[in-house]
């Protein structure tokens, strides 16, 4: 299975500042196959990203996601105080579908 | 967007079987665009994807839990449901219905979620 290794663990930030975010597969991904969602306390994972770089429908533009093959980023511009939460990547390219560890987006 | 809620027992017992079932609203289980599936989370750790079903009955499941996981569907409920056996203290987690995008939209991505529901294993 493909093992996916996200960095950092934990990514402290101001408000209005950008924040990247790594994701590392172990082999390959297929056809960009990756997708990034973000979570906060006690709610569902929320779709961000699919395809490595399309944003899902109404998501801000001003994340953004791109990459391939072994390395995928994604990339949040100004952050808002609402986008601090934990973001997953997930490869959806072979079987078992993985996610990442998450990588948690604090408040400096 | 379809909405998702699970429903089920909240506490099973060791070597029990955990059941949850899944309705959705505004969508069709019997769509040929979308799988429906299940991703746990234990409480303060990360996802994993369990298992999915398609609109004719085929089933995909992570070959991590194969042995002890079963997903099936209700059609007529417009509903799809996950049986996990045996379940032990390990399985305690939130437990997530998802629809997944299928090939003809290019891809498995997971969309929207349920809210999820807690399991807890306990005697």
């Amino acid at each position: 299975e493909i093992v996916l290794t996200q960095s950092p663990g934990t990514l402290s930030l101001s408000p209005g500042e950008r924040a990247t975010l790594s994701c590392r597969a172990s082999q390959s991904v297929s056809n960009r196959y990756l997708a990034w969602y973000q979570q906060k306390p006690g709610q569902a994972p929320r779709l961000l990203i699919y395809g490595a770089s399309r944003g899902a429908t109404g998501i801000p533009d001003r994340f953004s996601g791109s990459g391939s093959g072994t390395d995928f980023t994604l990339t949040i511009n100004r952050l808002e105080p609402e986008d601090f939460a934990v973001y997953y990547c997930q490869q959806y390219g072979d079987s078992p579908y993985t996610f990442g560890q998450g990588t948690k987006l604090e408040i400096k | 967007q379809p909405q998702l809620q699970e429903s089920g027992p909240g506490l099973v017992k060791p070597s029990e079987t955990l059941y949850l079932a899944c309705t959705v609203a505004g969508g069709s289980v019997s769509s040929s665009t979308y799988y429906w599936g299940w991703i746990r989370q234990p409480p303060g750790k990360g996802l994993e994807w369990i298992g999915s079903i398609y609109y004719d009955g085929s089933t995909y499941y992570n070959p991590s839990l194969k042995s002890r996981v079963t997903v099936s569907e209700d059609t007529s409920q417009n509903q799809f449901s996950l049986y996990l056996d045996s379940v032990t203290a390990a399985d305690t987690a939130v437990y997530y219905c998802v629809r997944q995008a299928g090939e003809v939209l290019g891809g498995h991505w997971f969309d929207p979620w349920g809210r999820g529901t807690l399991v807890i294993v306990s005697s």
